[in-house]
């Protein structure tokens, strides 16, 4: 069974760094693009970013680009997002996700973790 | 960046009736490249139809993706209890963005 599980959410000022971890389990974590989707609170959807299976290309939401950072372990079946100058409007739960190898769409979803930006 | 509108923002329907979302694109979706989710409050979402089409597994048949270029359609062919929630669309086909979703709620 896929499971992902995120960890590292919390309360952070803004301008402050928060890392995300999740770890996954049952199937071959080294072989699949690995994603992370927010979703702010009472809000829709949005795709933050996207790392290959050898960490070799990494994607970002424009309104993440250069403060976030996206990787991976696949020694220890884990993704990572390093966020760096956070600001209010990046409070949201952020999901880890899994696609199916057909493209960037999303089967497996962690149950998220809540990222609050306030002072 | 592709921009998703969907409608309406709000479908009030009984159980048992029809359900048609949709969701419009700004420019066109390469090769079908749409997604549609269902999401339940404090859960995460969950795939139902990829490629446009395509139904993600153990997804029910009453749930059916059509569509292509720039205006897809989800319909829900009889609405069981359990199908009231809000549907995200979403393309793969460029950098992948979210339509801002249709809450279907009990009439």
């Amino acid at each position: 069974e896929v499971q992902l599980v995120e960890s590292g959410g919390g309360l952070v000022q803004p301008g402050g760094s928060l890392r995300l971890s999740c770890a996954a389990s049952g199937f071959t974590f080294s072989s699949y693009w690995m994603s992370w989707v927010r979703q702010a609170p009472g809000k829709g959807l949005e795709w933050v970013a996207n790392i290959k299976q050898d960490g070799s290309e990494k994607y970002y939401v424009d309104s993440v680009k250069g403060r976030f950072t996206i990787s991976r372990d696949n020694a220890k079946n884990s993704l990572y997002l390093q966020m760096n100058s956070l600001r209010a409007e990046d409070s949201a739960v952020y999901y880890c996700a899994r696609d199916l190898s057909r493209g960037w769409f999303w089967v497996y979803w962690g149950q998220g973790t809540l990222v609050t930006v306030s002072s | 960046e592709i921009v998703l509108t969907q409608s309406p923002g709000t479908l009030s329907l009984s159980p048992g009736e029809r359900a048609t979302l949709s969701c419009r694109a700004s420019q066109s979706v390469s090769s079908s490249y749409l997604a549609w989710y269902q999401q339940k409050p404090g859960q995460a979402p969950r795939l139902l139809i990829y490629g446009a089409s395509s139904r993600a597994t153990g997804i029910p048949d009453r749930f059916s993706g059509s569509g292509s270029g720039t205006d897809f359609t989800l319909t829900i062919s009889r609405l069981e209890p359990e199908d009231f929630a809000v549907y995200y669309c979403q393309q793969y086909g460029s950098s992948p963005t979210f339509g801002q979703g249709t809450k279907v709620e009990i009439k």
